[in-house]
């Protein structure tokens, strides 16, 4: 067990809707990170949060959105939901962005399927 | 832009043998280099992972092999058991951004 939560497990919706996975990194962890699997693309990094605030952004869509609340806890907003979109979406945390070991720690994903 | 190339795609290897996979950087800039496994229906856990100012790490039956002149760098598992069946990411990043680029996974099967 990685310490970090993600809901809901399983996802389920239609094309054009909007949904919201959300994310508890580890105890004390400050930054959040958000990640999209899919089979043809990989892992691919979709944003980041230190401390309530976007620290990097990578591979994000303008449906998407991420914001990090006060208790470090991290929703990741996905709109407009398209085919594509389907995919497996891993919320990560560490410590912060300080040089030290530099390990993620991931949660067990949440798994959205658009029909 | 891929920045990090991963081969093979699959492996397969009896147990007690080796497994071997490679993977390749683009970006310079890159000094943390971390392998994740995945088991299915899990999300990706730390392996092991190095840092450029070594050339060879090894924990256990897992060991890092880093060329930073070629930009590559491999996992080897000594002695493959089938609990070692998984998917395996290569990683670079930036320390101490830590937005780390995966490769684009090996899916390792060890025969009993």
């Amino acid at each position: 067990d990685s310490g970090v939560t993600q809901t809901p497990k399983h996802l389920i919706t239609a094309t054009g809707q909007r949904v919201t996975l959300r994310c508890s990194p580890r105890s004390g962890d400050l930054s959040v990170y958000w990640y999209q699997q899919s089979l043809d693309q990989g892992l691919q990094f979709l944003i980041q949060y230190y401390n309530g605030e976007e620290r990097a952004k990578g591979n994000i869509l303008e449906r998407f959105s991420a914001q990090q609340f006060p208790d470090l806890h991290s929703e990741l907003n996905l709109s407009s939901l398209e085919l594509g979109d389907s995919a497996l979406y891993f919320c990560a945390s560490s410590s912060g962005t300080g040089a030290n070991t530099g390990e993620l720690f991931f949660g067990e994903g949440s798994r959205l399927t658009v029909l | 832009q891929q920045q990090v190339k991963q081969s093979p795609q699959s492996l397969i290897v009896q147990k007690g043998g080796i497994s071997i996979i490679n993977c390749a950087y683009e970006n310079t800039a890159f000094d943390y280099f971390p392998w994740y496994q995945q088991f299915p229906g899990k999300g990706p856990a730390l392996l092991i992972a190095i840092r450029p100012d070594v050339s060879e790490k090894k924990e256990g039956r897992f060991t890092i092999s880093f060329n930073k002149s070629a930009k590559q760098f491999s996992l080897h598992i000594m002695d493959s058991q089938p609990g070692d069946s998984a998917t395996y990411f290569c990683a670079a990043s930036k320390v101490p951004a830590r937005q780390l680029t995966f490769g684009s996974g090996t899916q390792l099967t060890v025969l009993p």
